[in-house]
């Protein structure tokens, strides 16, 4: 069964904190997604990574970087969190083929306190 | 970044109503998919239509892209409980690397 294993369900931190979100995934896929989920707005895209140590900007960069040292990781860094990065963050994975199947983890929903 | 819009981003419906939901951009699909996300999952793919005019069933949903390739709807016949939940539509940009990007979603509650 193919898998996309996000490392926490649920995160509380404190504003200022260095925060590192992990997701993992076993299909071997090249393309790996962060995006953040809020009420109203869908999903927003952060940051993508189509190969090893390769990423590009999404629509809402801004706060976050990413690492991806390995094909199967793809980290999420919140270098200092605030309180307006509270969200629900979901990664996915796919093949790099146009018009392929995403998947998604779980989730993980940060509160910034 | 294509900007995908949803309509409506609410709707609550009884058991056995029928409903559209509808994505649209301003500029042309390459692609799109329709995704359905219930309550503590990720987004699961329904479908993906590539050719413009294309339709397609999945059992009670019919999906549809329009002519142009600008548009798509998900029409659910007889709507059930097990419907309910967040119905996303996407795209990909080939000149992006396959960035997917994301509607606004809607949020679909059928009650029995």
């Amino acid at each position: 069964d193919v898998k996309v294993t996000q490392s926490s369900r649920y995160l509380v931190k404190r504003t200022g904190e260095k925060v590192f979100l992990e997701c993992v995934q076993d299909m071997d896929h090249e393309n790996m997604f962060w995006y953040r989920q809020d009420p109203g707005l869908g999903l927003r895209l952060i940051y993508f990574s189509y190969d090893v140590k390769m990423k590009e900007k999404g629509d809402i960069p801004e706060g976050y970087s990413v690492s991806r040292e390995k094909k199967e990781r793809f980290s999420l860094i919140l270098e200092s969190a605030s309180t307006n990065q509270t969200s629900m963050y979901l990664c996915a994975s796919s093949l790099s083929n146009m018009n392929t199947e995403a998947f998604f983890g779980q989730g993980t929903r940060l509160t910034v306190v | 970044t294509q900007l995908l819009e949803q309509s409506p981003q609410f709707l609550s419906i009884q058991e056995g109503e029928n409903l559209t939901v509808y994505c649209n951009s301003s500029s042309v699909f390459s692609s799109l998919q329709w995704y359905r996300q219930e309550p503590g999952e990720g987004p699961v793919l329904l479908v993906t239509v590539v050719t413009g005019g294309e339709v397609k069933k999945l059992k009670r949903l019919t999906f549809q892209f329009g002519d142009a390739r600008k548009d798509s709807s998900l029409h659910i016949t007889a709507a059930q409980p097990g419907d309910t939940g967040l119905y996303l539509c996407a795209s990909s940009e080939r000149n992006a690397g396959n960035m997917l990007t994301f509607g606004g979603g809607t949020r679909l509650m059928v009650k029995p």
